[in-house]
């Protein structure tokens, strides 16, 4: 079956750092990969999206670039802010079936 | 044009009784998602509505169903609620023809406890 595997949190970092959240899935076929995130009380929002191998999704500062070989799809920002601070979620749409399947969320602390 | 808005927001319930989760859509979005998501956990798909009709469903017991009116809107019922129940549910919607690389529209959640 298909699962998607996240690095745990929380990470703690201080403002301007650089950010990695590792992410990792297992999918047969070519999924579409997706990072999205959640503030305080609310839903959740796309943060960027991949539809193929080699792909580079980017928005805000944020970019992840989808590797076939690896099967990941790090989410990187070269300088974070307070207000990144949230919960990610790395999640994949599996070939031929319309659900999202969501990693275990990894939750950010930007200190200043 | 509306976002996806859920009601109510939060909710109080006592194991065995059952309760009724309301979504309306984005406008011009026909298709709509449900999934749980347990305190500190990823959100775990329910099911899909596509034109009235369920299109998909993830591994959740026949005592959580729904509904999808005309207009796109839709519910949630979910009868004999466990304590394990509790949690946010979210309703996504998506556009017409939503495929593998169309975006899902997320709503704000209803925070369900059972007591």
């Amino acid at each position: 079956g298909n699962s998607v595997t996240q690095m745990e949190g929380p990470v703690t970092l201080s403002e301007e750092a650089f950010l990695t959240i590792n992410c990792t899935y297992t999918a047969t076929g070519y999924p579409s990969l997706f990072w999205y995130v959640q503030y305080p009380g609310e839903g959740l929002q796309l943060l960027l999206k991949a539809t193929k191998a080699d792909d580079k999704g980017s928005n805000k500062g944020f970019e992840a670039t989808y590797r076939k070989e690896t099967t990941s799809f790090h989410l990187e920002k070269g300088s974070v802010q307070v207000s990144d601070s949230a919960v990610y979620f790395c999640a994949l749409r599996y070939t031929g079936r319309r659900a999202l399947t969501f990693g275990s969320g990894t939750r950010l602390q930007v200190q200043p | 044009e509306t976002g996806v808005t859920q009601s109510p927001t939060h909710l109080i319930k006592t194991r065995g009784q059952q309760v009724t989760l309301r979504c309306s859509s984005q406008s011009g979005h026909n298709t709509v998602s449900w999934y749980q998501q347990a305190l500190g956990q990823g959100p775990q798909f329910i099911f899909q509505y596509y034109r009235e009709e369920e299109n998909g469903r993830g591994n959740f017991p026949p005592r959580f169903s729904g509904l999808q009116f005309p207009n796109y809107s839709s519910e949630l019922n979910v009868n004999a609620l466990e304590l394990d129940d509790s949690a946010l549910y979210l309703c996504a919607s998506g556009p017409r023809g939503e495929g593998e690389n169309t975006e899902a529209f997320f709503g704000q959640g209803t925070r369900l406890t059972v007591v």
